[in-house]
């Protein structure tokens, strides 16, 4: 079974920001969060991943909560193309169902 | 050039057959998965392999067996198809699987399983 809980689905508005909650509130200190997306019809890609600081790339931020029980997955400008299954996982790597994130244009 | 391949990308077959699904990485990564995607999208790990060892086997039925010639090969025979093992399947690798680390894995593009 998953270790974290999503929401089951968001709707965003293209050009806003998304903020993707995920609670893991079983946490080990060592444990990773990951984020991946799948976009339909193909395989999940990673997205970004972090241990206890806040963390920046191209794709997204992740801010990941002092206790890191909880973290967000934050989308900056959302693009219609950022239309996917958003899973927030551990290192076990055991995906949940995900949050679906649907972009209004 | 791909990263994970997989083929075939649909394969379709009567029950009680035997299938192999093939997964090649040109990564250089150490460590190979094979995942089930059922048709309510869920995404569960089957097996894992580290430098062709057997690391990670879920609760799957020995109907399924992996095969790992060389790192960068993972493949997934399957004996007896049955209609419950319709699903997408996925390959992915990842650099290596140690704990406290994160190990970004890389997925195919999946296979779709349907056993009539």
């Amino acid at each position: 079974d998953a270790k974290t809980t999503q929401p089951n689905s968001m709707e965003s508005n293209e050009e806003e920001p998304v903020h993707l909650p995920c609670n893991h509130s079983t946490i080990s200190g060592t444990d990773y969060i990951h984020w991946y997306r799948q976009l339909p019809s193909q395989g999940p890609e990673y997205v970004i991943h972090g241990l206890t600081s806040n963390v920046n790339n191209r794709m997204a931020s992740l801010a990941i909560a002092e206790d890191r029980k909880s973290s967000t997955l934050i989308l900056h400008r959302a693009t219609l193309r950022d239309a996917a299954v958003y899973y927030c996982i551990r290192n076990d790597m055991r995906f949940g169902a995900g949050t679906r994130l649907t972009v209004k244009p | 050039d791909t990263a994970v391949s997989q083929t075939p990308k649909y394969l379709v077959t009567q029950m009680g057959n035997d299938k192999s699904i093939k997964c090649e990485q040109n990564l250089g990564h150490d460590t190979m998965y094979w995942y089930k995607q059922d048709s309510k999208k869920f995404l569960k790990i089957m097996f894992s392999y580290n430098n062709k060892e057997l690391i990670i086997n879920e609760t799957v039925p020995n109907r399924f067996s992996p095969k790992s010639p060389d790192k960068a090969h993972l493949n997934l025979h399957i004996n007896s198809l049955e209609l419950g093992d319709s699903a997408v399947y996925f390959c992915a690798s990842s650099q290596g699987l140690r704990a406290g680390l994160y190990n970004e894995q890389f997925f195919g593009p999946g296979t779709r399983l349907t056993v009539l």
